[in-house]
């Protein structure tokens, strides 16, 4: 299972928004809607920020949302602010096992 | 709170053995599927393996199976992964994480460096 493709790196200013890309196959994202979504901050254990594609934990700003369209699924980061700058990672189901995407860092400009 | 706790890591010689384990408090354990995620150093994150509820289903990635055994004590609230003949590209953090088609929350991590 080939990990999903995510551009290595975005950016924006503060109060900007950024949309992160997360491509799969017929396999997994073009499949199933167990698409998640984890923010890392260095040194730091990854955090669930989407799940279910487009869902969002207790806790989460709504500033953070996810969509998905055929077999790429997209996060997007409204209203950006400093505390975003981190890494990005999406994961996907993928019936027996599961695959991350390689991961996107967000610069806060 | 829920919390995952890992431990056991540390430097291991190419081809021998060692055992990680995660303890969990702060929710029933029994009632949860438990991830093994690793991330080599500067890297991405890359699933390793899935236990159900009650350890009776487990999954692996290609690149562990056959050499990496995960299961877990519900009466200890505690996961472990047994890797066995681990290969320097083995090499990573690994982390425990809860849950089956989402994972929430992961632990703090256990270093694992496999080298002679």
């Amino acid at each position: 299972q080939s990990a999903l493709t995510q551009p290595r790196s975005v950016s924006g200013s503060p109060g900007q928004s950024v949309t992160i890309s997360c491509t799969g196959t017929n396999s997994d994202i073009g499949i199933y809607n167990y698409v998640s979504w984890y923010q890392q901050h260095p040194g730091k254990a990854p955090k669930l920020i989407i799940y279910d594609v487009s869902q969002r934990p207790s806790g989460v700003p709504d500033r953070f949302s996810g969509s998905k369209s055929g077999s790429t699924a997209s996060l997007t980061i409204s209203r950006l602010q400093a505390e975003d700058e981190a890494d990005y990672f999406c994961c996907s189901f993928a019936g027996t096992s599961y695959v991350f995407g390689t991961g996107t860092w967000v610069t806060v400009l | 709170q829920v919390q995952l706790v890992e431990s056991g890591g540390g430097v291991v010689q190419p081809g021998k053995s060692l055992r990680l384990s995660c303890a969990a408090s702060g929710f029933t354990f029994s009632n949860y599927g438990i991830h093994w995620v690793r991330q080599a150093p500067g890297k991405g994150l890359e699933w390793v393996a899935l236990i159900s509820y009650d350890g009776t289903k487990t999954y692996y990635a290609e690149s562990v199976k056959g050499r990496f055994t995960i299961s877990r004590d519900n009466s200890k609230s505690t996961l472990y992964l047994q890797m066995n003949s681990p290969r320097p590209d083995d090499t990573a953090v690994y982390y425990c994480a809860r849950g089956y088609n989402w994972l929430d929350p992961w632990g703090q991590g256990t270093l694992v460096t496999v080298s002679s």
